[in-house]
């Protein structure tokens, strides 16, 4: 079975800081899509990025970035300049062929709390 | 578009009451989706659906029901809730559930006493 390692439980960093993210997944699967979504305090799910088992670029949205390295199975998320808005928990998700339609099995989540 | 809606956004359950979450998106999507979430677990599929008169489970289907009568709405049913039933559930669509982006409403959360 598909399964998402996000071993970081909770991050602290000081504005202005880079943090890394890491997401780890299994997947028998040679096709499969990889996602990341925040969930700020206020709790709504906001997607951030979906990413194919294909596509191995880095991707990079202002400051944000992703880094997907099929050979280790991983799919990091990396903030540049971390500023307090950037506070919330962060879901590495994967996309799982159900019977009748794709899953999202989800990582546990990584709080990350940025201070002033 | 509303996006996807959910109601309520608290209930409060005494143990083997039954209750229905109610999920609704008007984006014609065909896949709609609903998740738990427990605090250190990340979420949880619990069934989906990809059109009406469909559905699938999930990772946690135990405890709940769901139909597919119209492509707008995806009810969730608690048929006897339980205190392990205490969670953050949301309501997800996609436009068709093979590899898209879901999109989520903005949660209910329920406490089962």
């Amino acid at each position: 079975a598909q399964k998402v390692t996000q071993a970081q439980t909770e991050i602290s960093v000081v504005e202005k800081e880079d943090v890394t993210l890491d997401c780890v997944y299994e997947t028998r699967d040679t096709t499969y899509y990889l996602f990341w979504y925040k969930q700020p305090p206020s709790g709504e799910l906001v997607f951030l990025i979906r990413r194919n088992s294909f596509d191995e670029q880095n991707e990079i949205s202002g400051r944000y970035s992703w880094n997907f390295q099929k050979s280790t199975s991983s799919f990091n998320f990396t903030i540049t300049a971390s500023q307090v808005v950037d506070s919330a928990v962060y879901f590495c998700a994967l996309s799982e062929a159900g019977e009748y339609g794709n899953k999202l099995v989800f990582g546990a989540g990584t709080i990350l709390r940025v201070k002033s | 578009n509303a996006g996807v809606t959910q109601t309520p956004k608290f209930q409060v359950l005494k143990t083997g009451q039954s209750m229905t979450l109610q999920c609704a998106q008007d984006m014609n999507h065909e896949y709609m989706s609903w998740y738990r979430q427990d605090p250190g677990m990340g979420l949880r599929l619990i069934h989906y659906s990809v059109g009406a008169g469909i559905t699938d489970q999930g990772e946690v289907p135990n405890g709940y029901n769901v139909s597919r009568s119209t492509t707008e709405d995806f009810p969730l049913r608690l048929l006897s809730a339980a205190p392990s039933q205490t969670s953050v559930y949301f309501c997800a669509s996609s436009h068709t559930g093979r590899w898209e982006t879901q999109y989520f409403g903005p949660g209910t959360r329920l406490l089962v006493l």
